[in-house]
């Protein structure tokens, strides 16, 4: 009953040092997305992968690259951390890329020195 | 600047109260509108969704509005209970695909 699974929960980073959050889902879902969340921005969608083999940019794309390993998983790689990218980072996925229900890991919180 | 604009920020409650939080929307090609649900260290969760061509739905205590022509929508919690405490986000997106954008979330405490 795991749903989407993030890993690391939590991360510090210096500016300048790379990383990659991973992302699995076990629904079975076409579609996989990664959020990021700051205060009183609500998520901003960074990239999504509307079905394996594909990958777009979103809203806040600079600064990041996807990979979508396989159906199941979608990481998120940081190249050279910067203090702006300090956030807490949701991946999530839905069925397929038609409108309908995210779901959501429980979150990556990543703070940037 | 953001597409969805949420208010208010944070709101308090007491028991049993009616809590309202209003969206408003600039893009006229968004024909979804979800709103999530996000209790402290977890994922947002989807609560209940409306499409334009109804003005209003309702799933238990929590009820959607939406005003086509002002580009409004809004979410009712009727009897508000502690365990409502979390913080709300409203968002939209377009038919063509499952992009949605956030508003930026209101917190709601309702007090016992």
């Amino acid at each position: 009953n795991a749903g989407v699974t993030q890993t690391p929960k939590f991360q510090v980073l210096k500016t300048g040092q790379s990383m990659t959050l991973q992302c699995a889902q076990d629904m079975n879902h076409n579609s996989m997305y990664w959020y990021r969340q700051d205060p009183g921005m609500g998520l901003r969608l960074i990239y999504y992968s509307a079905s394996e083999g594909t990958t777009d940019k979103g809203e806040v794309p600079n600064g990041y690259n996807v990979s979508r390993l396989n159906k199941r998983e979608f990481s998120l790689r940081l190249e050279s951390a910067a203090p702006s990218q300090t956030s807490v980072y949701f991946c999530a996925s839905s069925v397929g890329f038609v409108i309908g229900e995210l779901f959501f890991g429980e979150g990556s919180r990543l703070t940037v020195l | 600047q953001q597409q969805v604009k949420q208010s208010p920020q944070s709101l308090i409650v007491q028991k049993g109260g009616i809590s309202i939080i209003n969206c408003a929307y600039e893009n006229t090609a968004f024909d979804y509108f979800p709103w999530y649900q996000q209790f402290p260290g977890k994922g947002p969760a989807l609560l209940i969704a409306i499409r334009p061509d109804v003005s209003e739905k309702k799933e238990g205590r929590f009820t959607i509005s939406f005003n086509k022509s002002a580009k409004q929508f809004s979410l009712h919690i009727m009897d508000s209970q502690p365990g409502d405490s979390a913080t709300y986000f409203c968002a939209a997106s377009v038919a063509a695909g499952n992009k949605l954008t956030f508003g930026g979330g209101t917190r709601v405490l309702v007090k016992p």
